[in-house]
């Protein structure tokens, strides 16, 4: 399966502390995707790489992407009691029908 | 700007009863429109795609069907559900040449 795996399941830091999380896949990629989760809301996208970049920021969030390694990361700085949520990776992969695989996703809390 | 609308929000159904699960998005033409279902901390299952008006993929074999009778609308059906069919069924679409999708608020369907 392109399943991805995300690593830590469950994170818990305190205001102001940065979070990382980490996602690893199995197959080339087109594109990597992270999406955000509020508790029994819809998905909603966050940032895009794609295999050609390192890379990316937006705002609060750096995203790294190693096809080497097969794994990225997002850094959320400075973090707020208002990111608590369920964050995914999701790849595109580079042949196919450009459908989204989702990973397992990280359960971010973070205390005021 | 676009908008995607899934009804209902919440559903309890006993097991053997009928389904239907609306999808609508507004502001956009020949959307690619998506199923999935999440299961209760888990990440996102591809359950349907379609890449225009009756046109249907299924990624998983299952008890449910889709339908697509309008080019902003998408049905997920079942004619009896399973104990297995209850979690959280989340719609989403991207427009053509992008990767991005965008998600609804989802249904909760409880089969008791």
């Amino acid at each position: 399966s392109q399943q991805g795996e995300e690593d830590p399941q469950a994170l818990s830091i305190q205001e102001g502390e940065n979070a990382t999380m980490n996602c690893s896949y199995k197959t080339s990629i087109n594109n990597l995707q992270w999406y955000r989760q509020n508790s029994g809301r819809g998905l909603v996208h966050l940032i895009l790489i794609r295999s050609n970049e390192r890379e990316k920021h937006s705002g609060r969030l750096r995203v790294t992407l190693d096809t080497s390694k097969k794994s990225s990361s997002l850094l959320i700085t400075a973090s707020r009691a208002a990111d608590t949520a369920s964050y995914f990776c999701a790849t595109v992969l580079q042949t196919g029908a450009n459908n989204l695989f989702f990973g397992t996703g990280t359960r971010l809390t973070v205390i005021p | 700007s676009q908008t995607i609308h899934q009804w209902p929000a919440t559903l309890v159904q006993p097991v053997g009863s009928p389904l239907s699960l609306e999808c609508t998005v507004e502001g956009t033409s020949n959307p690619n429109l998506y199923w999935y279902r999440q299961a209760a901390g888990r990440g996102l299952q591809l359950l349907f795609y379609s890449v225009g008006i009756g046109q249907i993929s299924s990624e998983v074999p299952q008890n449910l069907s889709a339908s697509r009778p309008q080019d902003r609308q998408f049905i997920l059906s079942s004619k009896k559900l399973l104990l297995s069919d209850s979690g959280f069924y989340l719609c989403a679409w991207r427009d053509w040449g992008v990767s991005e999708q965008y998600f609804g608020p989802g249904t909760r369907l409880t089969v008791t």
